[in-house]
C-alpha cells in the first residue's frame, strides 16, 4: 500500500489560514470516509484533531476543520497560532484491516 | 477516559526478539480493532499490524511480516506484539492505537543495536 501524499512543509502568519492536502486513491482516500489527522509536537505522540474526515474530538479547537473531495482530503488551520507549529499526518482506511498514512507535513508559524 | 499504555521496548540485539504489550481502558476493549503504529527516528507514521475484536484476524504490513505477531488477550484488556528477527530498520517508537476513533498510547521505543 503506498502512502498518502502530504506537501512536505506549509507556513503561514499568526491569525492567517493554512491548509494541508493528503492525496491518496479510490482504494483509500476517496472509496471511505474513514481520514484522519494528527498532530505531532517534537518528542511527542500523535494527536487526533479530525477522524471521519470532518469530525473534531472533544477538546480541538473549532479553528482545525477536514474536508475531503474526490481523492484528496484537506485539513485547514483558521486563525493559526504559534502553539499550532508542528508535524502533521493524514491518515485512511484502505479496506479490510489497511490503513495508510500520509508522510507528513511541518508547519511553521511565521 | 481512554487510555492505550504500551511496555516492554528496550535495547536488542539485530535477530533478537521482544515483545511488546499495551494495556487498555476507558472503552470496550473487546469490540474494538486495535492496531500498531511505529515511527522510526526522524520518520513519519508506518501501520505495522492489526488485530480484529476477536483476534481472530491479523493483519501484518509486508515489512513485518513472518516476523511479527500481534494478539490480544481481552480477558486482560490487552494488546501484545511479539517481534523477533529484529532489524536495524525495525527501531523506532511503537504505538498502540485504535485508529478509527483517533486514540493512541505515548509509545514505547525499541532500539535495535550490537
Amino acid at each position: 500500500q503506498s502512502a498518502l501524499t502530504q506537501p512536505r512543509s506549509v507556513s503561514g502568519s499568526p491569525g492567517q489560514s493554512v491548509t494541508i492536502s493528503c492525496t491518496g486513491t479510490s482504494s483509500d482516500v476517496g472509496g471511505y470516509n474513514y481520514v484522519s489527522w494528527y498532530q505531532q509536537h517534537p518528542g511527542k505522540a500523535p494527536k487526533g484533531m479530525i477522524y471521519d474526515v470532518i469530525k473534531r474530538p472533544s477538546g480541538v479547537p473549532d479553528r482545525f476543520s477536514g474536508s475531503k473531495s474526490g481523492n484528496t482530503a484537506s485539513l485547514t488551520i483558521s486563525g493559526l497560532q504559534a502553539e499550532d507549529e508542528a508535524d502533521y499526518y493524514c491518515c485512511s482506511y484502505a479496506g479490510g484491516y489497511t490503513w495508510v498514512f500520509g508522510g507528513g507535513t511541518k508547519v511553521t508559524v511565521l | 477516559e481512554v487510555q492505550l499504555v504500551e511496555s516492554g521496548g528496550g535495547l536488542v540485539q539485530p535477530g533478537g526478539s521482544l515483545r511488546l504489550s499495551c494495556a487498555a481502558s476507558g472503552f470496550t476493549f473487546s469490540s474494538s480493532t486495535i492496531h500498531w503504529v511505529r515511527q522510526a527516528p526522524g520518520k513519519g507514521l508506518e501501520h505495522v499490524s492489526a488485530v480484529s475484536s476477536d483476534g481472530g484476524t491479523t493483519y501484518y504490513a509486508n515489512s513485518v511480516k513472518g516476523r511479527f505477531t500481534i494478539s490480544r488477550d481481552n480477558s486482560k484488556n490487552t494488546l501484545y506484539l511479539q517481534m523477533g528477527s529484529l532489524r536495524a530498520e525495525d527501531m523506532a517508537i511503537y504505538y498502540c492505537a485504535r485508529l478509527m476513533f483517533g486514540d493512541w498510547g505515548q509509545g514505547t521505543l525499541v532500539t535495535v543495536s550490537s
